[in-house]
């Protein structure tokens, strides 16, 4: 079974700076996708970025990039320039793509970021 | 609006009652899925589908049943309440081809009392 670990259940960053939220996994699958969402307070699930196992190049969505280390199993997402509008929940998911357990995503635990202005 | 419907948006139940949550989406996605939301952890599959007619168990199925009829709906049935289901219960939709993009609903906040 795959699993998503999210070691920093809260971090607060100053409006305008830099954060780093931090995601590892575990699977011996190599078929495989890596997703990052927000949950603002409406609850609503929201996609920032999407990463394939098979590229090698990071992600990356206007403000949000990716640090995907494939080898060390690892998925981070980097903020820059944080907006107010930032304050959420993020989760990090996980999916297969073939075989057994595909499109079934496995979600962290969540780490809650307030953007402090 | 293309999407995933989620109704109610929020629910209060007694224990021992049963209530059916309605997930309806008009994308044409083949693959379909509940999730339950707990404080401190994060989102677990509950039940998904893979097509009309196909239903399988995620990581929590017990005291939820599903089936799936047509492909826009996947209706979640709670078969006897209990307070342990208190949660926000999330449906998800997607094509079952890549780039994998999945569709929530809005949630729906359930109570048991």
């Amino acid at each position: 079974a795959q699993t998503v670990t999210q070691s920093q259940p809260e971090m607060s960053v100053q409006e305008a700076e830099t954060v780093t939220l931090s995601c590892t996994y575990d699977t011996s699958e190599s078929n495989y996708y890596l997703f990052w969402y927000k949950q603002p307070p409406s609850r609503q699930m929201i996609l920032v970025i999407r990463q394939e196992a098979y590229k090698q190049q990071n992600a990356t969505e206007n403000r949000f990039s990716v640090n995907f280390q494939k080898a060390a199993k690892s998925f981070s997402l980097k903020i820059s320039d944080s907006q107010l509008g930032d304050t959420a929940m993020y989760f990090c998911a996980f999916t297969l793509y073939s075989g057994a357990g595909s499109y079934q995503l496995t979600f962290g635990k969540g780490t809650k970021l307030s953007v402090i202005p | 609006n293309a999407g995933v419907t989620q109704t109610p948006k929020f629910q209060v139940l007694k224990t021992g009652q049963s209530m059916t949550l309605q997930c309806a989406q008009d994308m044409n996605h083949e693959y379909m899925s509940w999730y339950r939301q707990d404080p401190g952890m994060g989102l677990r599959l509950i039940h998904y589908s893979v097509g009309a007619g196909i239903t399988d168990q995620g990581e929590v199925p017990n005291g939820y049943n599903v089936s799936r009829s047509t492909t826009e709906d996947f209706p979640l049935r709670l078969l006897s309440a209990a307070p342990s289901q208190t949660s926000v219960y999330f449906c998800a939709s997607s094509y079952p081809t890549v780039p994998l993009s999945y569709t929530f609903g809005s949630g729906t906040r359930l109570t048991v009392v």
